[in-house]
């Protein structure tokens, strides 16, 4: 089991330009969650799907704010355009539906993103 | 809605002491609770979980106990170690909304 996996592990951008992180689940698991953790704030939970269709993006800061999955095995979250505020660790973390809803998450290592 | 409130840290303990990092709850329905380890550089992983009240997880000499009457699920370990050095978060999840509310995360040095 490889895990979640997410690319880039850091990226380096300059105000205004176009972010795309990226996100591999484990295979099998039905539910994909974006976070972003601050210092300042924690652990936000911006958007999550299930089975591929999000189902609450009531966490995304804004419409410069977009995430497609489309397919079971990828899904990106988009920055466009960037501003320095948006710098932050950026997880991705997939789930499975257990009866009961007791399943745990399982994170990635995350996407320090860096807009100066 | 649903929240979780840790105490707040830093924690700073020497080596064989005893820890306890509380943790309190709000959910509008029956949740299940956890607890996850964060390493520095690395994603969160679960440490433990309980799903219905009185139940008590554990994990590498970690406890935690599921109390309804109180909201709480308290983490507890009787003997940390300088690897146990991490941020701790305590998280909810209530069924049928599936998210996973989290506290802000407590931090745990262990000095030898």
């Amino acid at each position: 089991d490889a895990g979640v996996i997410q690319s880039p592990r850091h990226e380096v951008t300059e105000m205004g330009q176009e972010v795309t992180l990226r996100c591999k689940p484990i295979s099998g698991h039905d539910y994909l969650f974006w976070y972003r953790q601050t210092m300042m704030r924690g652990l936000e939970l911006l958007i999550y799907f299930n089975n591929n269709v999000p189902i609450d993006d009531s966490g995304m800061p804004e419409d410069r704010f977009s995430a497609k999955m489309p397919n079971a095995s990828f899904s990106t979250l988009k920055i466009q355009p960037s501003e320095p505020r948006d710098s932050a660790v950026y997880f991705c973390a997939s789930s499975l539906r257990e009866v009961g809803f007791t399943s745990p998450l399982h994170f990635g290592n995350g996407t320090r993103l860096t807009v100066t | 809605g649903d929240s979780v409130t840790q105490m707040e840290g830093p924690v700073t303990l020497s080596e064989e002491a005893f820890l306890t990092i509380n943790c309190t709850y709000t959910a509008t329905g029956y949740p299940s609770l956890f607890w996850y380890v964060q390493y520095p550089g690395e994603g969160l992983q679960l440490l433990l979980k309980a799903t219905k009240a009185d139940d008590k997880g554990s994990n590498k000499g970690f406890e935690a106990t599921y109390r309804k009457e109180t909201t709480s699920f308290h983490l507890e370990k009787g003997s940390v170690q300088v690897s146990d050095s991490a941020v701790y978060f305590c998280a909810l999840r209530v069924g049928g909304y599936q998210k996973v509310t989290f506290g802000i995360g407590t931090k745990l040095q262990v000095i030898p």
